[in-house]
């Protein structure tokens, strides 16, 4: 049950495309496509973004996508826009029906 | 509307117990797993402990198995968290939140405001 790996924290002008990594294990990103990632305004709840790895709940924005490749899952954010700027998680399912979550990255939108 | 409601938070002396709840309602409570995750302040989320719709299967984050239990009133719509043998580092913002996946494998779609746990003397 050990965090995922994601960057403290990325930046970007408006307009312009990040993307976020979430490093875990062959345990968890890598033997399952269910990585979901999570948006946090301060002060906030956190919001569910991406889930299934590229899946965008209904009323997000499809400036919004996921993707995996072996042990990393990333979000990418296109067309940044001021009110990207907030923390983002992502979670792994991790087996016997638990998860884990990733020490967060901090979005600046410059 | 969709909402989950936690309350039962508070200042606890380390060593002490917390029961935490979670009302719901605008969804059907009784089909869904449900969970807590909690956060440190300033710091990340971490999953805490996960409960099956009927209440016969309940998984816990290792650093509470054994002080920590879960459990739910579908009569009630209701959701709980029995926090015993505190410690300092249990101190966070605990959410109740919904799985929105039929096997509660972490897909985490509905999330309450939050409540306060402060373990301190």
């Amino acid at each position: 049950q050990s965090a995922l790996t994601q960057p403290a924290s990325v930046s970007g002008s408006p307009g312009q495309s990040i993307t976020i990594s979430c490093t875990g294990t062959s345990s968890d990103v890598g033997s399952y496509n269910l990585v979901s990632w999570y948006q946090q305004h301060p002060g906030k709840a956190p919001k569910l973004m991406i889930y299934e790895g590229s899946k965008r709940p209904s009323g997000v924005s499809n400036r919004f996508s996921g993707s995996k490749s072996g042990n990393t899952a990333s979000l990418t954010i296109s067309g940044l826009q001021a009110e990207d700027e907030a923390d983002y998680y992502c979670c792994s399912y991790a087996g016997s029906s638990t998860s884990v979550f990733g020490g967060g990255t901090k979005l600046t939108v410059l | 509307e969709v909402q989950v409601v936690e309350s039962g938070g508070g200042l606890v002396q380390p060593g002490g117990s917390l029961r935490l709840s979670c009302a719901t309602s605008g969804f059907t409570f009784s089909s869904y797993w449900m969970n807590w995750v909690r956060q440190a302040p300033g710091k990340g989320l971490e999953w805490v402990a996960n409960i099956n719709p009927d209440g016969s299967e309940k998984y816990y984050v290792d650093s509470v198995k054994g002080r920590f239990t879960i459990s739910r009133d579908n009569a009630k719509n209701s959701l709980f968290l029995q926090m015993n043998s505190l410690r300092a580092e249990d101190t966070s913002v605990y959410y109740c939140v919904r799985d929105r996946t039929y096997y509660g494998t972490g897909t985490l779609d509905i999330w309450g405001q939050g409540t306060m746990v402060t373990v301190s003397s």
